[in-house]
């Protein structure tokens, strides 16, 4: 069974870069047919679509974080990448990678880790 | 601010039917995108609940159904159970923003 987990820092100063990763075990993420997501989810706050990376190497952010937003997907080690520049406060959000695909939607989640951006 | 507009919450007694809608407009859900819906439980993540409008993974109790009208989708809960209590969002692509979207999210309460 295919399962995705988040790992990276979970305290990060302000005007810093998030970094994130998303390991992909059962299963390889150069698969046809998929494409690799990550989403946020601030304190109380409803789930918020960061950016997803496409088998291709191609990439889609959401548009009010776009300037801010890296995505990358690295087949070898079967994981994929988010890095967010110049936090703030409004950053501080639980993180979440996903499976996706355009008829089944983000089908498969990790677990999440939860980002804190603070001084 | 999401696209895609939720009522804040619905609740219903055990048994009973309960309907969330998602409605969005004529670059995502009017323009036939698909509409998948999940369940997110305190502190977990959330869990694919509908697919494609209407199909649910293996698993997934047939209480839930899906459906679609016009620039509308709507989730409804039939035989409401206890562990329903949660909060249920809805998912699709809208052109205008290239990308994906988030329902503004529904919690739903069992009396």
């Amino acid at each position: 069974q295919l399962q995705l987990q988040e790992s990276g820092s979970g305290l990060v100063k302000p005007s810093q870069t998030l970094s994130l990763t998303c390991t992909v075990s059962g299963g390889a993420i150069n698969t046809g047919g998929y494409s690799w997501s990550w989403i946020r989810q601030s304190p109380g706050q409803g789930l918020e679509w960061i950016g997803t990376v496409y088998p291709t190497g191609s990439t889609h952010f959401n548009p009010s974080l776009k300037s801010r937003v890296t995505m990358s997907a690295d087949g070898s080690n079967n994981q994929f990448s988010l890095r967010l520049t110049s936090v703030t406060a409004a950053d501080t959000a639980v993180y979440f990678c996903a499976r996706n695909n355009s008829h089944f939607g983000m089908d498969l989640w990790g677990q999440g880790t939860t980002i804190t951006v603070s001084s | 601010q999401s696209v895609l507009t939720q009522p804040p919450s619905v609740s219903g007694a055990p048994g009973q039917r309960v309907t969330i809608s998602c409605t969005g407009g004529s670059s995502n859900i009017g323009a036939g995108y698909d509409v998948h819906w999940y369940q997110q439980l305190p502190g977990t993540a959330p869990k694919l609940l509908i697919y494609g409008w209407r199909h649910r993974p293996s698993g997934v109790p047939d209480r839930f159904s899906g459906s679609r009208s016009g620039t509308s989708a709507s989730l409804a809960i039939t035989g409401l159970q206890a562990e329903d209590e949660s909060d249920y969002y809805c998912l699709s692509y809208d052109s205008s923003l290239s990308g994906y979207v988030f329902g503004t999210g529904t919690k739903v309460t069992v009396l």
